[in-house]
């Protein structure tokens, strides 16, 4: 069946630091990756996004890389600083699936140490 | 505030009474969606609606979930006879969805945390 794992639950960086978060995906025909943030209490907010004919995509301080041979997501945000503190989740959609159906990985819980 | 409302954001209620839920997804935004979140984990999607159809519903929506649209702008997910197992955060997302569907973003509200007791 379908599921987006993670390799590990919790990242702990020195501020300043770059962070890099990674993502296992099953689902060979997963099309369309997302990279949301959640902050305590709050909702999920979306990061970056990268569809599965791209391997690299760039956004302010992060970056999403994607290697569809591996099956294989990684989030990379440059220079950590306190405020991104929060759990991160990687997310997938299929083409073959429903039109909207989101599937979530269980999250990595980035802590930036001072 | 133009993003994604939910109310009320938290609700503390006794097993076997009923709840109602209500999003505000972002004004032009004609696909909704609800999510399920427990403790530790990712959201789990629930429902969708394109305007006020409901197109699809997740196994983890039993009888005792219903979700509604009705003029194809606001949306209430009600759960019935609540069970402890029903506490959980729940989120309401939406997005502006074209025809392919397959890579819109969705945006999501702060959620509703729910304890049954």
């Amino acid at each position: 069946g379908e599921s987006v794992g993670l390799h590990l639950p919790t990242l702990s960086v020195q501020e300043g630091d770059n962070s890099i978060i990674n993502c296992a995906y099953s689902n060979s025909a997963s099309d369309y990756f997302i990279w949301y943030k959640q902050e305590s209490g709050k909702g999920p907010q979306f990061i970056i996004d990268i569809r599965s004919n791209m391997d690299k995509r760039q956004g302010q301080r992060v970056t999403v890389l994607l290697n569809k041979t591996v099956k294989h997501l990684s989030l990379q945000i440059a220079a950590t600083q306190p405020g991104d503190s929060a759990v991160y989740f990687c997310a997938e959609k299929s083409a073959w699936s429903s039109a909207s159906k989101i599937i979530f990985g269980s999250g990595t819980r980035l802590s930036i140490r001072p | 505030d133009t993003g994604v409302s939910q109310d009320p954001r938290h609700k503390i209620t006794k097993r076997g009474q009923n709840v109602t839920f209500r999003c505000d997804p972002i004004s032009e935004h004609n696909r909704l969606y609800w999510y399920r979140q427990t403790l530790g984990q990712g959201p789990e999607f629930l429902t969708y609606f394109q305007n006020e159809a409901q197109l699809e519903k997740s196994r983890l929506l039993s009888d005792r979930f219903s979700a509604e649209r009705p003029k194809g702008s606001f949306s209430t997910l009600e759960i019935q006879r609540t069970e402890q197992g029903d506490s959980a955060m729940y989120l309401c997302a939406s997005s502006l969805g074209d025809r392919d569907g397959a890579q819109e973003t969705q945006y999501f509200g702060p959620g509703t945390r729910l304890l049954v007791l």
